[in-house]
């Protein structure tokens, strides 16, 4: 079965910093792996998707990789700002079609 | 283009009501997909339908819960009699093709079970 953890739980660096998320998941067979950020009471932004035969992704700021092998995904944000401050989810789907959520990072960029 | 939308945004049921979570997809996606966020805990997927068809209902409670997605309108789901532990967030989404392709996400609806 296909677990997907993220470290840190929460994170809070001040405005300016390059930081990165990180995503691990159990079961190196996944189709694709996908970034989301959550803000409070609101629904999900789809970040940056990678496939399974990428090994990272850019837009903008954010920066995400995928190694496969080591089950492994990061998510780099450059020059955080207060505005990233959100929740962030990686997801992948494997080849059984499963769906599976981290638990997410809480971030917050002090200003 | 409009994105995903639900409503409602909020609904407060009693112990033993219905509730009715409606979700339309992105224009020109056939795919949707019901997740729930309970408290403190992550996004669990429910259910993946296709117009007319049910395709993945593993994640969804044995009993009280149903979704449907019409020919015409807007994917439903259904809880009935609901209970407190029903309360979470309820999530949407859709996609243009099968699950493996980028899923677009809906505000929620946050359902609150008194």
């Amino acid at each position: 079965k296909q677990e997907v953890t993220q470290i840190p739980a929460a994170l809070s660096v001040p405005e300016g910093e390059n930081l990165v998320l990180n995503c691990s998941f159990t079961d190196s067979a996944i189709y694709n792996l996908q970034w989301f950020r959550q803000d409070p009471g609101k629904g999900l932004t789809s970040l940056l998707l990678i496939q399974s035969s990428q090994r990272e992704q850019t837009s903008g700021r954010l920066n995400a990789s995928l190694d496969k092998s080591s089950g492994r995904s990061t998510l780099y944000i450059a020059a955080s700002q207060p505005g990233d401050s959100a929740t962030y989810l990686c997801a992948v789907i494997d080849y059984g079609q499963n769906f599976v959520f981290g638990p997410g990072t809480r971030l917050s960029v002090l200003p | 283009n409009a994105g995903v939308m639900q409503n409602p945004r909020h609904l407060v049921r009693r112990r033993g009501q219905e509730a009715r979570l409606r979700c339309s997809p992105m224009k020109g996606h056939s795919h949707v997909y019901w997740y729930r966020q309970l408290p403190e805990e992550g996004l669990k997927f429910m259910v993946y339908l296709q117009k007319e068809n049910i395709i993945d209902e593993s994640g969804m409670p044995k009993e009280r819960f149903s979704a449907e997605f019409p020919k015409e309108g807007p994917s439903i789901l259904r809880i009935q009699q609901v209970v407190r532990g029903d309360s979470a967030a309820y999530f949407c989404a859709s996609s243009s093709r099968g699950r493996s392709y980028e899923q677009y996400f809906g505000p929620g609806t946050r359902l609150t079970v008194t």
